[in-house]
């Protein structure tokens, strides 16, 4: 089975702008969470999808959001960019909602630079 | 709220000897600890998982404790070899809904050297 696929893998931003990336599943995994991590804060969490549904959110602003389509892919989507945005967005996959005893699989992560 | 800290930033070892990081939690235990690693430039990958009420859990040169008096779980990694050396993270998992479902809250993260 194909991994956790994350693209772009590198990409650079201006203030301002905006940004999507995308993550494409693990076949038949129906949830995706999607991940922040930066040298201070760590891995951070930002939200989960589950069957093209919202099901928790972190504490991140209204800029970022994301969304779920119907074959389980997801995009994420930063807009007004900032420089604290900097980060390695990662991208994590389950067949079911993150729980318990639900193992995430994470992508290779898009690494955003702002500028 | 509940926190998740690996109070070790970095921890040197000589190979063969035994690797021995620490997560500590805050407040209520967190149901599951799970453990990854993570190398330069790649997403965590999960190594092991245990539940508050499983002492051990082992996985051929791993094992991973879980204290709920002491509120820690340590993560073992017996006769290390330099190929070991990467970020090890805990995380926490519950099975309840409201604001845990779907999440993993993560510690910062110990990155381990092993020195040949």
């Amino acid at each position: 089975k194909a991994g956790v696929t994350q693209t772009p893998r590198y990409l650079i931003k201006t203030r301002g702008q905006q940004v999507t990336l995308s993550c494409s599943p693990i076949s038949g995994h129906r949830s995706v969470s999607w991940y922040q991590q930066t040298p201070g804060q760590g891995l951070q969490f930002l939200f989960e999808y589950f069957s093209e549904t919202q099901r928790n959110k972190g504490n991140f602003p209204g800029r970022f959001s994301g969304r779920q389509f119907s074959n389980s892919r997801s995009e994420m989507n930063v807009s007004t960019l900032e420089l604290g945005d900097s980060a390695l967005y990662l991208c994590a996959s389950s067949e079911q909602p993150l729980r318990g005893q639900t193992e995430a699989f994470f992508g290779q992560g898009t690494r955003l630079t702002v500028v | 709220s509940q926190k998740i800290e690996q109070n070790s930033e970095a921890l040197n070892i000589q190979e063969g000897k035994t690797a021995t990081l620490t997560c500590n939690y805050t407040n209520y235990s967190p149901a599951y600890l799970q453990w990854y690693r993570q190398d330069p430039g790649r997403g965590p990958v999960f190594l092991l998982l245990i539940r508050e009420n499983e002492k051990e859990k082992r996985k051929e040169r791993l094992k991973v404790t879980f204290d709920t008096t002491l509120k820690q779980s340590l993560f073992h990694i017996t006769a290390s070899q330099p190929a070991d050396s990467a970020t090890y993270l805990c995380a926490r998992s519950r099975n309840a809904g409201g604001t845990s479902y779907g999440k993993l809250t993560f510690g910062q993260g110990t990155i381990l050297t092993v020195h040949p």
